[in-house]
């Protein structure tokens, strides 16, 4: 399976500031998407990772609030913008692999205060 | 959307027994079922999957079950040991979408 690392792994931020989360995969993907885990729940898809165009977003979603950028086939960013406590989550790149399996980042934990 | 139903949310075995965790998925569409596997401060980690062709599939003591017909699917786990003990996820989604929905997760807990 592929490498998938993403920065920061985890950060405190203060409300109202943004953060931009990168993955990096040490291979060329088709297909990279990110998921949002809050605290003790489940993974839910923000949107898939468009390689030279915009990001589609998943119902609940915006790209005013999490704008992301796909520059290439290894690479993508996600942005989590003017934060609230409620955004504190971890958040994970994913990516699909061989036999369409997706596998998971190490996830970027984050916290704001 | 599809929806996917997951329980028990908390499961309780002792070492060596089996467990099982069942999901229901609502879109007859899904023809790709993951299992992921959660541990405290860690990613998900896919431990099997199966695909619509096929009704079972087996990787040492884990084994996944599928019936299309009532939309639902179930883990194996046995000989349980407590290295077994996490959070496991089953998800749900169409081979060329590669968009996954996942269940709200069962916490398993394997004691002495």
């Amino acid at each position: 399976s592929a490498v998938i690392s993403q920065k920061p792994s985890r950060d405190i931020c203060q409300r109202g500031t943004s953060l931009t989360i990168q993955c990096q995969v040490d291979s060329q993907v088709t297909m990279m998407f990110w998921y949002r885990q809050q605290p003790g729940q489940s993974l839910t898809l923000i949107a898939t990772a468009n390689q030279g165009s915009e990001a589609t977003y998943e119902s609940g979603f915006v790209i005013d609030k999490f704008p992301i950028s796909r520059p290439n086939l290894t690479f993508s960013t996600l942005t989590v913008s003017n934060m609230s406590p409620e955004d504190s989550s971890i958040y994970l790149c994913s990516v699909r692999g061989q036999r369409n399996t997706i596998y998971f980042g190490e996830g970027s934990w984050l916290t704001v205060v | 959307g599809e929806n996917v139903e997951q329980h028990p949310s908390t499961l309780s075995v002792q070492e060596g027994d089996s467990a099982v965790i069942k999901c229901t998925y609502s879109d007859s569409a899904s023809n790709y079922f993951p299992w992921y596997k959660q541990e405290l401060g860690k990613r998900p980690q896919l431990i099997i999957d199966i695909r619509s062709n096929v009704g079972e599939k087996k990787d040492q003591r884990i084994a996944v079950t599928l019936n299309k017909t009532a939309k639902h699917f179930s883990l194996h786990i046995t000989e349980t040991q407590p290295e077994d003990s996490a959070v496991y996820f089953c998800a749900a989604g169409t081979g060329t979408a590669s968009k996954l929905t996942f269940g709200t997760g069962t916490r398993l807990q394997v004691t002495l």
